[in-house]
């Protein structure tokens, strides 16, 4: 079962504008983590936000987290057709490095 | 450094058969952790492998098997392949003791006819 759902399952912008998609999360957590996966092929660590930060910035990307509403956003700004990917949440519960629980990915799509 | 490398490619089995997919970690790392991606989902936790042991599984038949060796390569073996077993296989290392994140293959894409 997945851990996490990602919200829209699907997301279609032109260059230059904002994505904003959410996550909610089941359990307590240790840190929350998103990935990007070009289609079918393997997945790149985009940020990282650990359970006691509630926002983190990395480039174009921005990340917060609420624990108390066990929920997660990833804003992509200005983005580029490059960007055009399905981005996953991912949990990481357990102190066991590793054993992530996935959402099922937002799919976007950047129209030039 | 190098990275993930998963082989082979594109695999096609029949059901019932077994199956070996091979994955050699990024140099430095020590942990290996499996994961299955069925289409339009998101990875599934099968699991992991820390100093050549099991360390942590997910919600999968005994059939899903593993490996480690000591350059900290893996397999991972399916036995009596079934079709839904029919997914994309990611490999990941990592470094065991550290919040960082995973760094994954290109994953090896099976079918089951």
């Amino acid at each position: 079962s997945q851990q996490g759902e990602e919200d829209p399952q699907a997301l279609s912008i032109q260059e230059g504008e904002n994505a904003t998609m959410n996550c909610s999360y089941k359990t307590s957590i240790n840190n929350l983590q998103w990935y990007r996966q070009n289609s079918g092929r393997g997945l790149v660590h985009l940020i990282l936000i650990r359970s006691n930060e509630r926002e983190k910035h990395s480039g174009r990307l921005r990340v917060t987290l609420d624990t108390s509403k066990k929920s997660s956003s990833l804003l992509i700004t200005a983005s580029r057709a490059a960007d055009t990917a399905s981005y996953f949440c991912a949990t990481d519960s357990e102190p066991g490095w590793g054993k992530l629980q996935f959402g099922a990915g937002t799919q976007v799509v950047v129209t030039p | 450094e190098t990275g993930v490398t998963q082989s082979p490619t594109h695999l096609i089995k029949t059901r019932g058969q077994q199956v070996t997919l091979r994955c050699s970690s990024q140099s430095g790392h020590n942990t290996v952790s499996w994961y299955q991606q069925a289409l339009g989902q998101g990875p599934q936790f099968i699991f992991q492998y820390y100093r050549e042991e099991e360390n942590g599984r997910g919600n999968f038949p005994p059939r899903f098997s593993g490996l480690q060796f000591p350059n900290y390569s893996s397999e991972l073996n399916v036995n009596a392949l079934e079709l839904d077993d029919s997914a994309l296989y990611l490999c990941a290392s990592s470094l065991q003791g550290v919040w960082s994140p995973l760094h994954f293959g290109n994953g090896t894409r099976l079918t089951v006819t």
